[in-house]
């Protein structure tokens, strides 16, 4: 089955600065890579999301680019700010055929230092 | 995007018994999911709750131990039988609207502990 693996499990930055999150995945055939963001006592809410067939995609601070021919794709959080620390996760679907089963990488904890 | 309610938000039971959670969706989907997320760790699936028909579970997960109920387009339970402290986690539904490759959303979870 699909693995995804994601770095760094921990990543702390002042305000302002950049965040880059990545994860590889192991399946080609997975074609759809949402992100997550959890906050404490809360459910992951999707942040943004790419699929196969587009290389980068952006939404105001937040941005993620996929290299489907490395099986890799980041999150880029810009000009980070307090609220959003959190537990970030990536996952993959579409592979196997299971064209909505999500595998998840173990999360980063972003702590973003005012 | 769709609002998903789950109840209760949180329990402490004894070892033994069963727990039903209750996952209520503002508006019709296709789809309606059930992950387990251990403390401090990652999503894993544990069954895809199937409208009118069985749930279909995931490697590791038995109907036994996780009986599913989905008796219409907007509502789906999930029961924790014979609860063991390794059953200590939290349970999530997640929603979506087609079957391929759609986005799903997370309700806020029931946060599971037993004694």
């Amino acid at each position: 089955g699909e693995n995804v693996e994601q770095h760094p499990s921990t990543l702390s930055v002042q305000e302002g600065d950049s965040a880059v999150i990545k994860c590889t995945y192991s399946d080609s055939a997975s074609n759809y890579f949402p992100w997550y963001k959890q906050e404490l006592g809360k459910g992951p809410q999707l942040i943004i999301d790419i699929r196969s067939n587009v290389g980068e995609k952006k939404d105001q601070r937040i941005a993620v680019t996929l290299n489907k021919t490395a099986k890799h794709f980041s999150l880029h959080i810009t000009e980070t700010q307090p609220e959003d620390s959190a537990v970030y996760f990536c996952a993959a679907s579409g592979s196997g055929g299971s064209n909505y089963k999500l595998t998840f990488g173990k999360g980063t904890l972003l702590t973003v230092n005012p | 995007s769709a609002v998903i309610s789950q109840k209760p938000s949180r329990d402490i039971c004894q070892r033994g018994t069963s727990l039903t959670i209750q996952c209520q969706v503002d508006s019709q989907v296709t789809m309606m999911f059930w992950y387990r997320q251990q403390p401090g760790q990652s999503l894993t699936l544990i069954a895809t709750a199937n409208q009118g028909s069985e749930a279909t579970y995931e490697s590791g997960f038995v109907i036994d131990k996780f009986p599913i109920s989905r008796p219409n387009l907007t509502f789906s339970t999930l029961t924790v039988s014979n609860m063991s402290p390794e059953d200590s986690s939290i349970y999530l539904c997640s929603v979506a609207t087609g079957a391929s490759n759609q986005p799903q959303h997370f309700g806020d979870g029931t946060r599971l502990s037993i004694l």
